[in-house]
């Protein structure tokens, strides 16, 4: 079974503290792995996509990388428009990539 | 950019009526999803389609059903509604890489 992991649940930040947060999967046939934003009250925005171990993406203060195991999405200097739940998912089992999410990372980050 | 609709931000319903999540895009793409989200159980798959009149159960289709008449349209039923179906519903679609979601359907089965 197709299994996506984030750490921690909730991290509370202050403004410019740099941080990181963990993604651990076991996908059958991983084809990507996806970091999603999620604002309250809305659906997902998506962010990256990451294909294979070694690949860095970067958006703003954000940058997410990829191991064979693990997603991990580094925020630096972070700001409280920043603050919102990040979702990771992994994107297998054929040509539909259907898509197995964590249960998401809500990061607060305080002025 | 892709839009994706959803016809309702809110909605009640009572136990045992039969509910009608609709969903449009507006970018002529094949696949379209339904998940729902929970506190604490992340976002669920629960059927998708690949192309008008086919669909695929994901991992929590029990109660509920789809129809894809057009490809631009993606219905979620809820044959008969239960208070265990109150949740967030998202619709999404798209090609690989990302996928583009709606806003969401908080629906409340009292």
């Amino acid at each position: 079974e197709d299994q996506v992991t984030q750490s921690p649940e909730a991290l509370r930040l202050q403004e410019g503290e740099s941080s990181s947060l963990n993604c651990s999967y076991t996908v059958s046939g991983l084809r990507g792995l996806f970091w999603y934003r999620q604002d309250p009250g809305k659906g997902p925005e998506f962010l990256f996509t990451l294909y294979s171990a070694g690949e860095e993406k970067e958006k703003e203060r954000l940058k997410a990388t990829l191991t064979k195991k693990e997603s991990f999405l580094h925020i630096t200097a972070p700001k409280p428009e920043d603050s919102a739940t990040y979702l990771c998912a992994g994107g297998g089992g054929g040509s539909n990539y259907k898509l197995t999410f964590g249960k998401g990372t809500l990061l607060t980050v305080n002025p | 950019d892709v839009k994706v609709t959803q016809s309702s931000r809110y909605l009640v319903k009572r136990t045992g009526e039969k509910v009608f999540l609709e969903c449009v895009q507006d970018m002529d793409h094949e696949n379209m999803f339904w998940y729902r989200q929970d506190p604490g159980l992340g976002l669920r798959l629960i059927y998708f389609s690949y192309d008008v009149k086919m669909k695929e159960k994901g991992d929590i289709p029990e109660g509920y059903s789809v129809s894809r008449e057009k490809k631009e349209r993606f219905s979620l039923i809820l044959e008969s509604a239960s208070t265990n179906q109150t949740s967030m519903y998202l619709c999404a679609t798209g090609r690989a890489p990302g996928y583009t979601f709606g806003s969401g359907t908080r629906l409340t089965v009292v």
